[in-house]
C-alpha cells in the first residue's frame, strides 16, 4: 500500500558532526513534505517542508532534499547539537486526500557529546 | 510552544468508557486535525475539521466521533474503550487546508 518509510531506525552522531535522515515514499502524487521533531512528552514540531515541484530547501542548520526520480527524501543537520536528539519523521501531504499527513515510522536522532 | 492547547495532558481510564479530548487551534486557524499514535502504529490520522465542518477521515474507529464548535475548538469523543485504544492522542491546527500543521502536546490516554 501507499505508506512513507524511513530507512533507518536509530541514527547516532558525534556532537558537531553532520546528520542526514532519510526516508522513502511510495506516492508520486504527494504535493509536498514535511518534517517533523519530537522530543520526549511532546507533539511534533515542524521544523520544514519541500513542496514536490523543488530539490532543495535550507532552513537553518537544516537543509530538506527531494529527489523525485526515486522518491526519497533527506534531511541533514549541520553542526549537530545535543538539543537535536529526538525522533524525527517525515510526513507527506496530498491535497486530493483531504490534506492530512501521512506519517513514516520515525528515526530517532542520538547525538553523542 | 506551538499555540494548540490540548487538555487534559494525562487520562486513566476503565475499558468500556467513554471520554473527551478537547483542543484549542491557534489563534486564526481554521483548520483542526486529530491524530493517534501508538507504539505499533505511529502517528495516524485519524479526522479532520473546517471550520465546524468535517473536511477528511482517515481510519477512525466508530466508536470515536468528534466536532469543532463555533469558536473552533475541537473536542474528540471516545467511546466503549479498549485496552488497545491506550495510545497518544494529538491535535494540530492549521490556517486553512494545505497549509502547515502544528500540533499540541498531544493527550495521553491510559486504558486499563
Amino acid at each position: 500500500g501507499e505508506s512513507v518509510g524511513l530507512h533507518l531506525p536509530t541514527l547516532s552522531v558525534q556532537e558537531g558532526d553532520n546528520s542526514i535522515i532519510n526516508c522513502a515514499y511510495s506516492n508520486s502524487a504527494s504535493d509536498y513534505f514535511i518534517w517533523y521533531k519530537q522530543e520526549s512528552g511532546k507533539g511534533p514540531q515542524f521544523i520544514i517542508d519541500i513542496r514536490s515541484n523543488m530539490d532543495k530547501r535550507q532552513g537553518q542548520r537544516v537543509t530538506v532534499l527531494l529527489n523525485k526520480t526515486v522518491k526519497h527524501l533527506s534531511l541533514q543537520i549541520a553542526a549537530t547539537q545535543p538539543g537535536d536528539s529526538a525522533v524525527y519523521f517525515c510526513a507527506e501531504n496530498r491535497e486530493n486526500a483531504g490534506n492530512m499527513l501521512t506519517f513514516g515510522g520515525g528515526t530517532r536522532l542520538m547525538v553523542k557529546p | 510552544d506551538s499555540g494548540v492547547t490540548q487538555t487534559p495532558k494525562h487520562l486513566i481510564t476503565a475499558t468500556g468508557q467513554r471520554v473527551t479530548l478537547r483542543c484549542s487551534p491557534r489563534s486564526g486557524d481554521l483548520s483542526v486535525y486529530w491524530y493517534q499514535q501508538s507504539l505499533d502504529q505511529g502517528l495516524q490520522f485519524l479526522i479532520q475539521y473546517y471550520n465546524g465542518e468535517e473536511r477528511a477521515k482517515g481510519n477512525i474507529l466508530e466508536r470515536f466521533s468528534a466536532q469543532q464548535f463555533p469558536d473552533l475548538h475541537s473536542e474528540l469523543n471516545l467511546s466503549s474503550l479498549e485496552l488497545g485504544d491506550s495510545a497518544l492522542y494529538f491535535c494540530a491546527s492549521s490556517v486553512a487546508a494545505g497549509y502547515i500543521q502544528y500540533f499540541g502536546a498531544g493527550t495521553r490516554l491510559s486504558v486499563l
